[in-house]
């Protein structure tokens, strides 16, 4: 059974550019979450979608993050414009329901310069 | 304010060695989850409890939801256990609340 798959697994881009992190969930899954990860503040809650449908997007940090699932196999988390400070690792993580057990993916490493 | 507070944030021990993490929570919590962090960053979810206890192996995670207090055991520490172990609580039956997270190393 493939777990939850997140692409790149790496980025480095410079400050400005447009940096977006995709994320296909386990199949049957139908709540989605996108987390942050940071030394300064540990793990946070960006936005999570259920039935793709997002519900919560109060930990998304300001306008410049955006995020979207078309569907239920695929979602999408944009950053436009970057900033050094978005540097993190960014996991998606997937569930049957949101009282589920939470299924994570690899993570992407985003650094900003 | 929902919290999540864990102790120790840094565990040391030897190869053997019975193994104890604390969590606490604050109201509005329904669930406690235990995820494990490896050096290489992947999170692997442990337990999900919300009453009793649980066990996995050498893993038992109990909840006293009366004291909003749950603990993460390890029986026989193994080098391979050494990674971050981090406590969520489930809020509004689908916000996970992160604690701080403990560094574990094991050593031989």
């Amino acid at each position: 059974d493939a777990g939850v798959i997140q692409s790149p697994r790496h980025e480095v881009t410079e400050m400005g550019q447009e940096v977006t992190l995709r994320c296909k969930p386990i199949s049957g899954h139908n709540s989605l979450f996108w987390y942050r990860q940071t030394m300064m503040r540990g793990l946070e809650l960006l936005i999570y979608f259920n039935n793709n449908v997002p519900i919560d997007d109060s930990g998304m940090p300001e306008d410049r993050f955006s995020a979207k699932m078309p569907n239920a196999s695929f979602s999408t988390l944009k950053i436009q414009p970057s900033e050094p400070r978005d540097s993190a690792v960014y996991f998606c993580a997937s569930s049957f329901s949101g009282s589920q057990p939470q299924h994570f993916g690899d993570g992407t490493r985003l650094s900003i310069l | 304010k929902n919290e999540v507070e864990q102790s120790p944030q840094n565990l040391t021990a030897q190869e053997g060695e019975f193994i104890t993490i604390n969590c606490s929570y604050s109201v509005g919590i329904s669930a406690l989850h235990w995820l494990q962090q490896h050096p290489g960053g992947g999170i692997v979810s442990l337990f999900m409890l919300s009453s009793g206890k649980k066990k996995h192996g050498r893993l038992i995670a109990t909840i006293n939801i009366q004291e909003k207090h749950s603990s993460l055991h390890i029986t026989a520490s193994h080098p391979r256990d050494s990674a971050v172990y981090i406590c969520a609580g489930l809020y509004n039956t689908d916000k996970l609340i992160f604690g701080t997270g403990t560094r574990l190393q094991v050593f031989p």
